[in-house]
């Protein structure tokens, strides 16, 4: 079984400041890790992913996320948050005996202000 | 490039009747398409897996009788919920899935917002 928890429903920055959305997992597998960001009307779309590869990812938008296996952690970040950057972000897992299904996390809306 | 759309974007129905949400990958073809509903404040939760051709595989807990999946070709998966209740309102949100791409590279429609009445 596969699960992830993303700590904070809401995240509230100034423009400029540093981002940091936090996610924990739980896997029996080798787990491959999503960031999916969500604007109003709009498609999820892959912000980065983690494949067992390089534990730093970096992603689209000057986003990056770090994997931690001894933290089950998988956290997101930016240095300097942007307007546009506005949304909900979900934590994803795949992986395991259902090949290809995702797990999503409870998502994070994170407000940018002025 | 990798668009999926869905229609309609929103939809309201009375209690009792069905209703028919199309999602569409429309510059490739998709061999398996995805379908999730997200309630309000919770998360995606997948619904079943169809693979064009093929019955849909739905997740436990789903009622494939009430919730009918077509996928009859490799651009078009329908969801059709039948005899709808209010309980039934709900965010619908599909993805597509492109032949020779890793299992979890899926790529998501806008969704489709269900206000059963």
């Amino acid at each position: 079984a596969q699960s992830v928890t993303q700590l904070d429903s809401h995240v509230s920055v100034s423009e400029g400041t540093p981002v940091l959305l936090r996610c924990n997992y739980s896997s029996s597998y080798s787990p491959s890790l999503f960031w999916y960001v969500q604007h109003p009307n709009k498609g999820l779309q892959l912000l980065l992913k983690y494949t067992s590869a390089a534990t730093l990812v970096k992603g689209i938008n000057g986003f990056e996320a770090e994997f931690k296996k001894s933290e089950t952690s998988f956290h997101l970040t930016k240095p300097s948050a942007h307007m546009s950057d506005a949304a909900e972000y979900f934590c994803v897992v795949a992986g395991g005996t259902s090949y290809g299904k995702l797990t999503f996390g409870q998502g994070t809306i994170l407000t940018v202000h002025p | 490039g990798a668009v999926v759309s869905q229609h309609p974007s929103r939809v309201i129905c009375k209690s009792g009747t069905s209703v028919k949400i199309e999602c569409r990958s429309l510059d490739f073809q998709a061999t398996t398409m995805f379908w999730y509903r997200q309630f309000p404040k919770q998360s995606l939760m997948l619904m079943a897996t169809s693979n064009e051709g093929s019955k849909a595989t739905y997740e436990q807990g789903v009622e494939k009788d009430k919730f009918l999946i077509n996928h009859a070709s490799l651009t078009l998966s329908t969801l059709t919920v039948t005899s709808a209740h209010p309980e039934d309102s709900s965010f619908y949100i599909c993805s597509a899935r492109a032949p020779g791409r890793e299992a979890y590279e899926q790529y998501f429609g806008p969704g489709t917002r269900l206000t059963v009445t």
